[in-house]
């Protein structure tokens, strides 16, 4: 069964800092997608990127990066110089077909907390 | 032109009672799916219909029970309520490709009493 774990539960961070979220996935199938997700506290769910499993390239939006290495499966999220505005609550979670549906299997998620 | 859109956005409602959320989309989409995300903010896939057939049913209590009137369109009924059921639920579809994304709706947050 796929799984995504995100190990931290709560990271707290003073602005300006750099901050690195984990995500870690177990899958058996070579194809597979991989997404991050932002929930501010408004409560919607945010689409943050998209990553294909046969494109390794690290990919850079603004402040926001990911690294993606199958070889640790891994696909890790980083903002650098945070803004209280991305205080969140950030979800990995990984696609699994399953007849013609995509099924994401979510991480449990890690609450951002960038203070002033 | 909102892409997902549920309603209602708040919904209150006494134990034992039977309620439902509506959830419609413009994009086209051929399937349509229900997550719940409880207090932990855990989110798991409930239901999937494409193009009006069930094909996700996660292990879900059959006071659930999802319709699917035509591809737009995913409505989620839930009879009896329970203290537990208390949760936000969120509507999303997808096209039939893997390779896009999913889009969601804003979320609908269920407080039993």
């Amino acid at each position: 069964a796929q799984k995504v774990t995100q190990a931290q539960t709560e990271i707290s961070v003073v602005e300006k800092e750099d901050v690195t979220l984990d995500c870690v996935y177990e899958t058996r199938d070579t194809t597979y997608y991989l997404f991050w997700y932002k929930q501010p506290p408004s409560g919607e769910l945010v689409f943050l990127i998209r990553r294909n499993s046969f494109d390794e390239q690290n990919e850079i939006s603004g402040r926001y990066s990911w690294n993606f290495q199958k070889s640790t499966s891994s696909f890790n999220f980083t903002i650098t110089a945070s803004q209280v505005v991305d205080s969140a609550v950030y979800f990995c979670a990984l696609s699994e077909a399953t007849q013609g549906a995509q099924k994401l299997v979510f991480g449990q998620g890690t609450r951002l907390t960038i203070n002033p | 032109d909102t892409a997902v859109s549920q309603t209602p956005k708040y919904l209150v409602t006494q134990m034992g009672n039977d309620k439902s959320i509506k959830c419609e989309q413009n994009l086209g989409h051929d399937t349509m799916y229900w997550y719940k995300q409880d207090s932990k903010k855990f989110l798991k896939i409930m239901f999937s219909y494409n193009n009006k057939e069930l094909i996700i049913n996660e292990t879900v209590p059959n006071r659930f029970s999802p319709k699917s009137p035509d591809k737009a369109h995913l409505n989620l009924h839930i009879n009896s309520l329970e203290l537990g059921d208390s949760a936000v639920y969120f509507c999303a579809s997808s096209p039939r490709h893997r390779d896009h994304g999913y889009t969601f709706g804003s979320g609908t947050r269920l407080t039993v009493v």
